[in-house]
């Protein structure tokens, strides 16, 4: 089952703007991850922020957890071609009996 | 240090015949977890092995099998294949037991015809 859900499903945007994701999940979490896909490749983590964390930075990402809204939001700066991609967020919750539940995802487009 | 290997990058199979998944871990990950990944239902849990032990199950039918032998390698299994088993099987490898981060490795794109 989906535990988290991207929003936008699909975004494109200029070379050199600012990309903002959404992610929102169900049931309280242990920690929230974001991974990368570039097309027919596997994912590439990118950042974790645990349940007791507010914002996390590293380099051009940022990341915020609202537990209050179970809510989180990858921003990425400076937007290059090679960031076009699908970003998940990933959720791991309780014991982790259900391994990483991931929502499906929001395909990234950077226009050159 | 070498990334998860999957192996065979590409199968092609018919409806009824049963495959075999290979999965190499990053050196000293002791933590193996299946995922299947297609456009309908997105990125799934399989399964997750440490240390020879399955660890935990997704929701998924008994047809699908996994194993991890003592060198960490895991292979995973499916009997019986049915047309919605084509997918994208994706492996990753952690260290510990504990999920943060996973690596993964670029898959088996899985063909049922």
């Amino acid at each position: 089952s989906q535990q988290g859900e991207e929003d936008p499903q699909a975004l494109s945007i200029q070379e050199g703007e600012n990309a903002t994701m959404n992610c929102s999940y169900k049931t309280s979490i242990n920690n929230l991850q974001w991974y990368r896909q570039n097309s027919g490749r596997g994912l590439v983590h990118l950042i974790l922020i645990r349940s007791n964390e507010r914002e996390k930075h590293s380099g051009r990402l940022r990341v915020t957890l609202d537990t209050s809204k179970k809510s989180s939001s990858l921003l990425i700066t400076a937007s290059r071609a090679a960031d076009t991609a699908s970003y998940f967020c990933a959720t791991e919750s309780g014991g982790g009996a259900d391994g990483l539940t991931f929502g499906k995802g929001t395909h990234l487009i950077i226009q050159p | 240090k070498a990334g998860v290997t999957q192996t065979p990058r590409y199968l092609i199979k018919t409806r009824g015949q049963q495959v075999t998944l290979s999965c190499s871990p990053i050196s000293g990950h002791r933590s193996v977890s299946w995922y299947q990944q297609t456009p309908g239902q997105g990125l799934q849990f399989l399964f997750e092995y440490f240390s020879e032990t399955q660890r935990n199950k997704g929701n998924f039918p008994g047809r699908f099998s996994g194993r991890q032998f003592s060198n960490s390698r895991s292979e995973m299994n499916v009997s019986t294949l049915e047309l919605g088993d084509s997918a994208l099987y994706l492996c990753a490898s952690s260290p510990g037991t504990g999920r943060e981060p996973q690596h993964f490795g670029d898959g088996t794109r899985l063909s049922i015809l």
